[in-house]
């Protein structure tokens, strides 16, 4: 199985900042990493698929980066709205894995 | 619009059995991978299973392998988990969801269901 290691597990940060949360694979997973946001008692949302592509509807504050074993998704100007858990999940092979998710609060 | 409702969940005695259902309508059912994901209470998000879109191949986690069963009904556009010997450790929110890309997997999850709780409890 491929281990998917996020960091930090939680971060404060105030509305405006940009911030940024990495997320390590076990092994190379080429470019399919995804991105998704949750908030409490909601199903997760998926914003970056792909690596870097931003899924429709999703504001372009989100962006992902990275290849190989190493990601990041950046949110470059936080809103009252982004303050949610994230989570990176690898589409490399089954069994899927998400990372343990990194709690994103308002400082 | 694209919408998944999950039902069937509820309290029930490890070693028991649970069939969830996930209604899927505004999109060509047949046509989507379709997945299982659970998330225990204050925990990360775990899959499940994936099925393909004709339902003739599945895939499973680990800890659920033998004890799970997907189905899809494409004519009911509805898809299926049956749960067998359940553990305390399968509580969870169950979610549906759908695979981003049509006729693909591992394409990220594009859309899921509210969720559905089940409870392995004495």
């Amino acid at each position: 199985d491929i281990q998917m290691t996020q960091s930090p597990s939680s971060l404060s940060a105030s509305v405006g900042d940009r911030v940024t949360i990495t997320c390590r694979a076990g092994q190379s997973i080429t470019k399919s990493l995804n991105w998704y946001q949750q908030k409490p008692g909601k199903a997760p949302k998926l914003l970056i698929y792909a690596a870097s592509s931003l899924q429709s509807g999703v504001p372009s504050r989100f962006s992902g980066s990275g290849s190989g074993t190493d990601f990041s998704l950046t949110i470059s100007s936080l809103q009252p709205e982004d303050f949610a858990t994230y989570y990176c999940q690898q589409s490399y092979n089954t069994p899927v894995t998400f990372g343990q998710g990194t709690r994103l609060e308002i400082k | 619009q694209v919408q998944l409702v999950e039902s069937g969940g509820g309290l029930v005695k490890p070693g028991g059995s649970l069939r969830l259902s996930c209604a899927a309508s505004g999109f060509t059912f047949s046509d989507y991978y379709m997945s299982w994901i659970r998330q225990a209470p204050g925990k990360g998000l775990e899959w499940v299973s994936y099925i393909s879109t004709g339902g003739t191949a599945m895939y499973y986690a680990e800890s659920v392998k033998g004890r799970f069963t997907t189905s899809r009904d494409n004519a009911k556009n509805s898809l299926y988990l049956q749960m067998n010997s359940l553990r305390a450790e399968d509580t969870a929110v169950y979610y549906c969801a759908r695979d981003r890309v049509s006729g693909s997997f591992l394409t990220g999850f594009g859309y899921w269901g509210q969720g559905t709780l089940v409870t392995a409890s004495t």
